[in-house]
């Protein structure tokens, strides 16, 4: 496989429900970023990893759980999420910061 | 607060005619420019960067900086329909920091055959 994987793309999951995000990149990259995109709004930055090494967190809620455990592999640990949770995660990864490729996407309803 | 913004659209374009996309940001230290388009149920793909003032083409896209007006834009010539699709714009906001991307909320094109 080539580029950013990224599964499942799509989740429906109750408010009780604890479920995973998986994203894999083949490119090499050192970076790897979770997106969450609701509908008409910008792309939110949740999660940044360099190097595997968390560097950025903005202001995200703890029903949201990252987790890097190499440059290759990010994952998204979600548990009691919120009907407003409900979007478009999109894992993405990228060399130093230039030209960010994106998975396909999960997207996530929550009931 | 650093912001992006682009209109919302849809931008209506016919066929062969040129489509123009605009962007604005606030933030005067912003270094790096980027055009993303994304299809209809899919992930955002990059078509064009700019990091510096002036006009950068590649293809049928023209990318324009004006830093002293703080506006980025993308020019498509020739439309066509299989550009339709939604256009976001994405600012570097620091220098020393090439993971804090700002983003539009995109400008949706549509192109008319």
């Amino acid at each position: 496989e080539t580029g950013v994987t990224q599964t499942p793309r799509h989740l429906v999951m109750g408010m009780t429900n604890k479920k995973s995000l998986k994203c894999e990149q083949h490119l090499g990259h050192n970076a790897m970023y979770w997106y969450k995109q609701s509908a008409k709004k910008p792309l939110e930055l949740m999660f940044v990893y360099n190097f595997k090494e968390q560097t950025e967190n903005n202001s995200v809620p703890s029903r949201f759980s990252p987790e890097c455990p190499n440059s290759s592999h990010l994952f998204l640990h979600l548990h009691t999420l919120q009907p407003e949770d409900s979007a478009l995660y999109l894992c993405a990864s990228s060399q130093m910061g230039e030209k960010l490729f994106f998975g396909s996407g999960t997207q996530l309803s929550v009931l | 607060q650093k912001e992006v913004e682009q209109n919302s659209g849809p931008l209506s374009v016919p066929e062969g005619a040129i489509a123009s996309l605009n962007c604005t940001y606030s933030d005067r230290g912003s270094q790096s420019f980027f055009w993303y388009r994304q299809y209809s149920g899919k992930s955002p793909e990059l078509i064009m960067s700019i990091y510096s003032n002036g006009d950068k083409e590649d293809g049928r896209f023209t990318a324009q900086l004006n830093k002293a007006s703080q506006y980025v834009s993308l020019l498509i010539r020739d439309s066509q329909p299989s550009d339709s699709a939604t256009y976001l714009c994405a600012v570097n906001i620091a220098a020393d920091s090439n993971y804090q991307l700002i983003w539009g909320a995109g400008t949706k094109l549509i192109i008319k055959p």
